[in-house]
C-alpha cells in the first residue's frame, strides 16, 4: 500500500527564517499529494494540494512542488511567522478510484521570536 | 463551510465496556472516515465508507467496527474497549477520489479507557 514519510518530528525555527518540511511518498500509482495543518486544539484542515499539470500550489505563503523523480512534496515558506506554529501532515491519495487518504506521522513546527 | 460534528467530545470508559463515537456531516459527501491521532503515529485510518450501507477497513481496523446507516451519519464502535484505544478520534467527510481528495474534519473526540 501507499506510505508517506515525514522525517522530522519537530522543527524549531526563529521567526523570519525559511521553512522547509520534508515529505516523501511511496505509491503503486501516481498519487495526489496534500499538506494539512492542525493548530493546537483544532481539527486538521487542508493547506494545499498538488495539481495534475505541474503547477505549484500556494496558500498563506506556503508552497510545495511535486517531484515525481524523487517522490517528494516538501512544504516551503520563505519567512516563518509565529502563527505558523502547528502540526503539519503530508498525505497521499492513492489514485484510481480509491478514496483512501494516507497520512504521514506529522511534523510539529515551532516558531519562536 | 463544510460541517462535521462529533459526539461525544470527551469520553471516559472502562476496560471491557462498549463505546460508540458518532459523526454527522451536513455536506452531502459520499465518503466518511474515522482516524485516530497519537503522538508519534500521526493520523491513522481505522474505517471508511463510500456511502450509506458501506464500510471498508482502513489500516488499523482491529478492535473497531463501523456503521454507516445514512449519508449523514457514520459511527465507530468499540465493543470491548481497551486502554490501548485511549486516543483522540477524528471523523472526516470528503467528496473522495482523485484529484479532489480534500477531507473536512470534525473537532475530535478524546477517549480515555481506564
Amino acid at each position: 500500500g501507499d506510505s508517506v514519510t515525514q522525517t522530522e518530528g519537530l522543527v524549531t525555527l526563529t521567526e523570519g527564517l525559511p521553512v522547509m518540511l520534508n515529505c516523501t511518498y511511496q505509491s503503486t500509482y501516481s498519487p495526489f499529494l496534500f499538506w494539512y495543518v492542525q493548530h493546537l486544539n483544532e481539527a486538521p484542515k487542508l493547506l494545499l494540494k498538488s495539481f495534475t499539470d505541474n503547477k505549484r500550489p500556494e496558500h498563506q505563503g506556503f508552497h510545495a512542488t511535486l517531484h515525481k523523480s524523487s517522490s517528494s512534496f516538501h512544504l516551503q515558506k520563505s519567512s516563518a511567522q509565529l502563527s505558523d506554529s502547528a502540526l503539519y501532515y503530508c498525505a497521499s491519495n492513492s489514485g484510481g478510484s480509491n478514496a483512501k487518504l494516507t497520512f504521514g506521522k506529522g511534523t510539529k513546527l515551532s516558531v519562536k521570536s | 463551510e463544510a460541517a462535521v460534528t462529533q459526539s461525544p467530545r470527551n469520553k471516559v470508559a472502562v476496560t471491557g465496556g462498549k463505546v460508540t463515537l458518532s459523526c454527522n456531516q451536513t455536506n452531502n459527501h459520499n465518503n466518511m472516515y474515522w482516524y485516530r491521532q497519537d503522538t508519534g503515529h500521526g493520523l491513522r485510518l481505522i474505517h471508511y465508507s463510500y456511502g450509506a450501507g458501506s464500510t471498508e477497513k482502513g489500516d488499523i481496523p482491529d478492535g473497531y467496527k463501523a456503521s454507516r446507516p445514512s449519508q449523514e451519519n457514520f459511527s465507530l464502535i468499540l465493543e470491548l474497549a481497551t486502554p490501548s484505544q485511549t486516543s483522540v478520534y477524528f471523523c472526516a467527510s470528503g467528496e473522495g477520489g482523485p484529484p479532489t481528495g480534500q477531507l473536512y474534519f470534525g473537532e475530535g473526540s478524546k477517549l480515555t479507557v481506564l
